[in-house]
């Protein structure tokens, strides 16, 4: 099976660019998904389809991918960015058609 | 706008089994163009899915928990339910369900506000 690997944390200033990364071999076949979640909360997505935006998320969010390893960006960070983020993907290692978390990036805004 | 609520016992004894159910308001469970999952998250720590359904009763499971889990629907009450089996400690966690918009890769787009689940005597 596959395994997503990502920073446990990442810490930036307010305005500057954040970039947190994702890697696995699963990446290479399938697309990326990116999560944001606040303490007591649900996570909520904000990238789908590697780079694709949901409707109501900021375009100061933007996904990308290269390989085996995608990026979220965030650009012109905010205060209310500070959360937990996460990337997800699929497992079709053979017949299997699971779904895979990373370990979660934890953004600190300084 | 779609909603999802989870439900069930926020404490179970260990070597019992965890009973949880998901409704589903503002769209129909039976769309094929959605699989349907259960997620749970450990406190303080990451996110692990465990197993998802079709409204036509297929499923997908974790194969960590693949021996203590069954995943069902019921359509006509558009929910649908997780049972897990002999819990311990390890399985305390908030539980959530959410939907897997499968059928345009978009991901899990909604999801309920997950409900803890404690598993102590």
């Amino acid at each position: 099976s596959y395994e997503l690997t990502q920073p446990p944390s990442v810490s930036v200033s307010p305005g500057q660019t954040a970039r947190i990364t994702c890697s696995g071999d699963a990446l290479a076949k399938q697309y990326a998904y990116w999560y944001q979640q606040k303490p007591g909360q649900a996570p909520v997505l904000v990238i789908y389809k590697d780079s694709e935006r949901p409707s109501g998320i900021p375009e100061r969010f933007s996904g990308s991918s290269s390989g085996t390893t995608v990026t979220l960006t965030i650009s012109g960070v905010q205060a209310e960015d500070e959360a937990d983020y996460y990337c997800q993907s699929a497992d079709s290692s053979g017949t299997y058609r699971g779904v895979l978390f990373g370990g979660g990036t934890k953004l600190t805004v300084l | 706008q779609v909603q999802l609520q989870e439900s069930g016992p926020g404490l179970v004894k260990p070597s019992q089994t965890l009973s949880l159910t998901c409704t589903v308001s503002g769209g129909s469970i039976s769309s094929g163009d959605y699989y349907w999952s259960w997620i749970r998250q450990p406190p303080g720590k990451g996110l692990e899915w465990i197993g998802y359904i079709y409204y036509s009763g297929s499923t997908y499971y974790n194969p960590s928990l693949k021996s203590r889990l069954t995943i069902s629907v019921d359509t006509s009450r558009n929910q649908f339910s997780l049972k897990l089996r002999s819990v311990t400690a390890a399985d305390t966690a908030v539980y959530y369900c959410a939907r897997d918009f499968k059928a345009v890769a978009g991901g899990f787009d909604y999801w309920g506000q997950g409900t803890l689940v404690t598993v102590s005597s």
